[in-house]
């Protein structure tokens, strides 16, 4: 079983549409990330979770909302997006977060594409 | 401030050839830590390895080897005998104390490799 997972792996969606990421991770880290990967681009940080709490948010639109139900679980919600927030969504997780340079695991990514 | 720099943007090679990425990186903090992932078309990053900046040793894991450079602020990767499964985008990565330890991450060099 792969160490972190994230559904869908694809999403089209309109731009008034509402969605959710998902992801979950089974390696009983207390830290969790999301990342947005676009063309040619370096991987931008969104936010992170230490112990169900967010610690970091990057200047993320208001469109973009994080939800950290347990430190298995994150989610991100997304509402009225515009076609330039079309990205891959990447999910990552380590055992701590701020403390340590621990070693970041990574999700097969959300490819999203806003119509 | 934190900077890391992959000045390759695209390489090919032909299988068996060897094949060395490089990065640069830029901090000013003396304690730091360098990481190194691999990106297939499936989308997911793979770490491959870590190393913090009191190991200078060079390291080799199979057909992958890693040069740490201090003096030139260089941790360079090299596959011997690529093959074309190496095909990838791989990002070099800097993790500080100063950012949180927060990965900073490079543009990436796409790697591909033909038969």
């Amino acid at each position: 079983e792969t160490g972190v997972t994230q559904t869908p792996r694809h999403l089209v969606m309109g731009m008034t549409n509402k969605k959710s990421l998902k992801c979950e991770q089974h390696l009983g880290h207390n830290a969790m990330y999301w990342y947005k990967q676009s063309a040619k681009k370096p991987l931008e940080l969104m936010f992170v979770y230490s112990l169900e709490e967010r610690v970091e948010n990057n200047s993320v639109p208001s469109r973009f909302s994080p939800e950290c139900p347990n430190s298995s679980h994150l989610f991100l919600h997304l509402h009225t997006l515009q076609p330039e927030d079309s990205a891959l969504y990447l999910c990552a997780s380590s055992l701590t977060s701020g403390v340590e340079a621990d070693t970041q695991y990574f999700g097969p990514g959300t490819r999203l594409t806003v119509l | 401030a934190q900077k890391v720099t992959q000045a390759q943007t695209e390489i090919s090679v032909v299988e068996k050839e060897d094949v060395t990425l490089d990065c640069v990186y830029e901090t000013r903090d003396t304690t730091y830590y360098l990481f190194w992932y691999k990106q297939p078309p499936s989308g997911e990053l793979v770490f491959l390895i870590r190393r913090n900046s009191f190991d200078e040793q060079n390291e080799i894991s199979g057909r992958y080897s890693w040069n740490f450079q201090k003096s030139t602020s260089s941790f360079n990767f090299t596959i011997t005998a690529s093959q074309v499964v190496d095909s990838a985008v791989y990002f070099c990565a800097l993790s500080t104390p100063n950012s949180g330890y927060a990965l900073n991450f490079g543009k990436g060099t796409s790697l591909l490799v033909t038969p």
